[in-house]
């Protein structure tokens, strides 16, 4: 099975514009979530959608935003972007079912605000 | 999700096995032992995850206490290639979410 995709792998954004950015999970994958990473805060969960709702969500701006397509591709959105938002983005995708749920990550885009 | 504690770095000599502890002491039973690594600036890369009992598959085995209040990550044979950052997360099934620590930085030397 093809892993988990994240596109674009890299992008450059100014203060205050906006970016979009695409996950496609695992075949067969419903719940996709996302993260942040930076040098200074680590790891940190943004929020998870399961069947096109959000069913989690971690302790961010509502800047941050997301959706969930019917063929459970997911893009998250950030709006008025600030430098502090620069980060590796990752998404990561999982089977829900019987037992316990992995997550595999994707790449990551990495996002660089000027 | 149950906090887990991890040293900050470990060396590990090529060819050996290198053991990486993980200190989760408030687990609750319906909580499983996770393990992924990241080599810089990629995504996360799962390794492997139990319950109670000790896994193993082709990368490495897990050993969880009886209490499974702790847990150690072997990997049997180091080679350069597994130098990463390794990250021990205790999560309850179909979360949909993973609470990330620092992780242990690994480094495997020649």
């Amino acid at each position: 099975k093809a892993g988990v995709t994240q596109t674009p792998r890299y992008l450059i954004k100014t203060r205050g514009q906006q970016v979009t950015l695409s996950c496609s999970p695992i075949s067969g994958h419903r719940s996709v979530s996302w993260y942040q990473q930076t040098p200074g805060q680590g790891l940190q969960f943004l929020f998870e959608y399961f069947s096109e709702t959000q069913r989690n969500k971690g302790n961010f701006p509502g800047r941050f935003s997301g959706r969930q397509f019917s063929n459970s591709r997911s893009e998250m959105n950030v709006s008025t972007l600030e430098l502090g938002d620069s980060a590796l983005y990752l998404c990561a995708s999982s089977f829900i079912g019987q037992g316990t749920d992995t997550q595999y990550f994707g790449p990551g885009t990495r996002l660089t605000v000027l | 999700d149950a906090k887990t504690t991890q040293p900050t770095s470990m060396d590990c000599a090529e060819g050996r096995a290198a053991n990486l502890p993980c200190n989760h002491s408030t687990i609750s039973g319906n909580e499983y032992v996770y393990w992924y690594r990241q080599i810089h600036s990629q995504g996360p890369q799962y390794i492997i995850h139990g319950l109670k009992n000790n896994e193993t598959n082709e990368m490495a085995s897990l050993i969880i206490t009886e209490d499974r209040k702790s847990s150690t990550l072997i990997l049997p044979h180091a080679t350069l290639r597994d130098t990463a950052v390794y990250y021990c997360i205790v999560r309850v099934a179909n979360a949909g979410k993973s609470t990330f620590g620092d992780g242990t930085t690994l480094t495997v030397k020649p």
